[in-house]
């Protein structure tokens, strides 16, 4: 059992559609991440939340929209993606960003299509 | 240049064998380096964090050479369960987790 749940497991939707991913940890962690996995690349980093506040926005397109109402829950709003936008989405948490050698827990990930 | 190169593989070993994997960095101010697991259609799972002075756990063992800027994981007497992708992760700064850098992973097939 992983202290990071992501939901929904799979998604498909139209580039019209907007849909949220949810992730919650239950790690008492401070930090938080949202992760994009694409086929035969490295896992590239989205977003940060550190105490709630957003630390991080490594140049993604608006049509992604993170959110952080707390320290154990995090969203990321999706509207008019892209077919290229389709990927594993993997939430992560660590007991904070800041400090040498994070470890971070990751949730089972998103698998998102976009038709 | 990629900020951390691997060999995508992949490698199919038979069961027992001894199998080694190496991961060369392009920072050479990375201060932190680890091995993370990731099973088909599963998450990332840290694995094992790799100190300069070499570490061990049970059949794996890491290492990091700082001059050559790279690091490697050896698994001894692999098993079936072993088969796996292997994440090698850098943080090229000293704080923060914004720059932990993913390789995109080496593949082991461990075979009967």
């Amino acid at each position: 059992e992983t202290g990071v749940t992501q939901t929904p497991r799979h998604l498909v939707m139209g580039m019209t559609n907007k849909k949220s991913l949810k992730c919650e940890q239950h790690l008492g962690h401070n930090a938080m991440y949202w992760y994009k996995q694409s086929a035969k690349k490295p896992l590239e980093l989205m977003f940060v939340y550190n105490f709630k506040e957003q630390t991080e926005n490594n140049s993604v397109p608006s049509r992604f929209s993170p959110e952080c109402p707390n320290s154990s829950h995090l969203f990321l709003h999706l509207h008019t993606l892209q077919p290229e936008d389709s990927a594993l989405y993997l939430c992560a948490s660590s007991p904070h960003s800041k400090g040498q050698g994070e470890k971070l827990f990751f949730g089972s990930g998103t698998q998102l299509s976009v038709l | 240049r990629k900020e951390v190169e691997q060999d995508p593989g992949p490698f199919n070993v038979p069961e027992g064998a001894t199998v080694a994997f190496n991961c060369t960095y392009s920072n050479s101010a990375s201060q932190s380096f680890f091995w993370y697991r990731q099973d088909c259609r599963k998450e990332p799972k840290l694995l094992m964090s790799v100190y300069s002075s070499g570490n061990e756990d049970g059949r794996f063992t890491a290492q990091l050479n700082r001059a050559s800027q790279y690091i490697s994981l050896l698994i001894r007497d692999s098993k079936l369960s072993d088969s796996a992708t292997y994440l090698c992760v850098v943080n090229t700064r000293q704080t923060g987790a914004n720059n932990l850098f993913f390789g995109t992973g080496t593949r082991l097939t461990v075979i009967p």
